[in-house]
C-alpha cells in the first residue's frame, strides 16, 4: 500500500527550477517530521532535508543551503522542495520518508538535469 | 560531518547461510538524551527504501525476525541469521544523532 507519493519531476535544463510534492495518502502527516532524501545513479542514499511538524524548523546538508527551500502544507498533507539553480550532479531520484527515522518512503520521483 | 563507514562492500551469501554487515562512524551516536540514533535499510533491486532497524536493535513491524541490529558508540551491526533468497539488495545504515543525517555507502548482499 502506497502512503507517500511524490510527484513533480523531470528533465530540466542546468540553472532551472523544479517543485516536487509529497502527498502522505494515509497518515495525519503534520504529526511527523518529514525528510526528502535523493540517490544519484548507481550510487547511495544523501540524505537532503528535513522540516518539522509545523514547518518553523528546517535542516539541509549544506552543500544545497540557499538553492533548495523545502515547506509543508499540513492542511493539503503535502510536502514540498523548491529547488532552484539545478546543476547536473542534482540529477537523482528524489524521495520523502516520514519521520525523524525515516520509518516510511515514497516510491520517488525522478529529476534530470542536463541540456 | 559523521562519516559513515559500510563494510563489506559487497556480500556473497549462500541461501540459508548467516550474512553480518558492519557499519563505523566516525563519532559516537550516542545522543545527549541517552538514545542512538542508528537506523538500518534494505533497498531491494528497483525499489525505494525500506526502513528495517531504528535505534540500534528495535525492528520494524513485518520485518522477519531473521534481521537483528546490535551494537554501541560507534560499531553498530546488522545480522541476517539465514539469508533468503527476497534479502537480495542494498543494506545502508544512517545516523541521525548528529546534523546533518548521514548514510553509509552501503552493502550489496547477492547471492552465490
Amino acid at each position: 500500500e502506497v502512503q507517500l507519493v511524490e510527484s513533480g519531476g523531470g528533465l530540466v535544463q542546468p540553472g532551472g527550477s523544479l517543485r516536487l510534492s509529497c502527498a502522505d495518502s494515509r497518515f495525519n502527516s503534520s504529526l511527523y517530521w518529514m525528510n526528502w532524501a535523493r540517490q544519484a545513479p548507481g550510487k547511495g542514499l544523501e540524505w537532503v532535508a528535513n522540516i518539522n511538524q509545523d514547518g518553523s524548523e528546517s535542516y539541509f546538508v549544506d552543500s544545497l543551503k540557499g538553492r533548495f527551500t523545502i515547506s509543508r502544507d499540513n492542511a493539503k498533507k503535502s510536502l514540498y522542495l523548491q529547488m532552484n539553480g539545478l546543476r547536473a550532479e542534482d540529477t537523482a531520484v528524489y524521495y520523502c520518508a516520514r519521520g525523524r527515522d525515516m520509518a516510511v518512503w515514497g516510491q520517488g520521483t525522478t529529476v534530470i538535469v542536463s541540456s | 560531518d559523521v562519516v559513515m563507514t559500510q563494510s563489506p562492500l559487497s556480500l556473497p551469501v549462500t541461501l540459508g547461510q548467516p550474512a553480518s554487515i558492519s557499519c563505523t562512524s566516525s563519532q559516537s551516536l550516542v545522543h545527549s538524551d541517552g538514545n542512538t540514533y542508528l537506523n538500518w535499510f534494505q533497498q531491494r533491486p528497483g525499489q525505494s527504501p525500506r526502513r528495517l532497524i531504528y535505534h540500534v536493535s528495535n525492528r520494524d513491524s513485518g520485518v522477519p525476525d531473521r534481521f537483528s541490529g546490535s551494537g554501541s558508540g560507534t560499531d553498530f551491526t546488522l545480522k541476517i541469521s539465514r539469508v533468503e533468497a527476497e534479502d537480495v539488495g542494498v543494506y545502508y545504515c544512517m545516523q541521525r544523532t548528529h546534523w546533518p543525517l548521514t548514510f553509509g555507502g552501503g552493502t550489496k548482499v547477492e547471492i552465490k
